[in-house]
């Protein structure tokens, strides 16, 4: 079993829906979360932390439930630009010490 | 800033060829990690450096790989014989110890 673990998707939705993405992990031991975006044939780029009383970034909110060892991204009035792929990531020390695991990704495509 | 900066951006090697992949991490920064992203297993982290010495090598699949970091600008993977099954996107990232992670733009590394 994976530690990080994502429905790859596609979800294909069309502009100014709102669309959810979930990811578990396994490691009750991590202490930090995060969700990165990824372009195609680009790296990584972070998108926002996750916090455990929850976040907003614009149209962006995430959410983590420590309890299921559960985190989410919500995307409100979704954009064409917003297209890509969105891994969960999950750290193993406090703030950005060790190292941060990657889920396998959930590709999204927006269409107008 | 310039960024992490990694070379080849590409590289096509014949199997049992010795490939050398290289990265010039930010500077100030005091992690490196090496991480091998393909389609089957998504972003896998490989080994990770603090302060140029390695910390974890355990991601690193088998003795034909070999990283090291002589000095904090500058770190290599070696992959020494190549075989079919190593090709994948290779990206590093480097990062502060308070700060967020900073991708390279990755090596397409193809052995035929």
């Amino acid at each position: 079993r994976k530690e990080v673990e994502q429905d790859p998707g596609p979800f294909n939705v069309p502009e100014g829906a709102t669309v959810a993405f979930n990811c578990t992990y396994s490691n009750s031991a991590s202490q930090s979360f995060f969700w990165y975006r990824q372009d195609c044939r680009k790296e990584p780029k972070l998108l926002m932390s996750v916090y455990s009383s929850g976040n907003e970034d614009g149209r962006f909110t995430a959410q983590l439930n420590r309890a299921s060892q559960y985190i989410s991204l919500l995307i409100r009035d979704s954009k064409l630009s917003d297209s890509a792929t969105y891994l969960c990531v999950v750290g193993r020390g406090s703030g950005n010490t060790g190292k941060l695991i990657f889920g396998q990704g959930t590709t999204l495509q927006v269409k107008p | 800033d310039a960024g992490v900066i990694q070379s080849p951006r590409h590289e096509v090697t014949e199997m049992g060829q010795e490939v050398t992949l290289r990265c010039k991490p930010i500077s100030g920064h005091d992690y490196l990690f090496w991480y091998r992203q393909t389609m089957m297993r998504g972003l896998e982290l490989l080994i990770y450096f603090n302060n140029n010495v390695p910390i974890d090598d355990s991601g690193m699949p088998e003795d034909r790989f070999s990283a090291k970091m002589p000095n904090a600008s500058f770190s290599t993977l070696k992959i020494q014989p190549s075989e079919p099954r190593d090709s994948a996107v290779y990206f590093c990232a480097s990062r502060r110890r308070a700060g967020g992670y900073t991708f390279g733009s990755g090596t397409r590394l193809t052995v035929v």
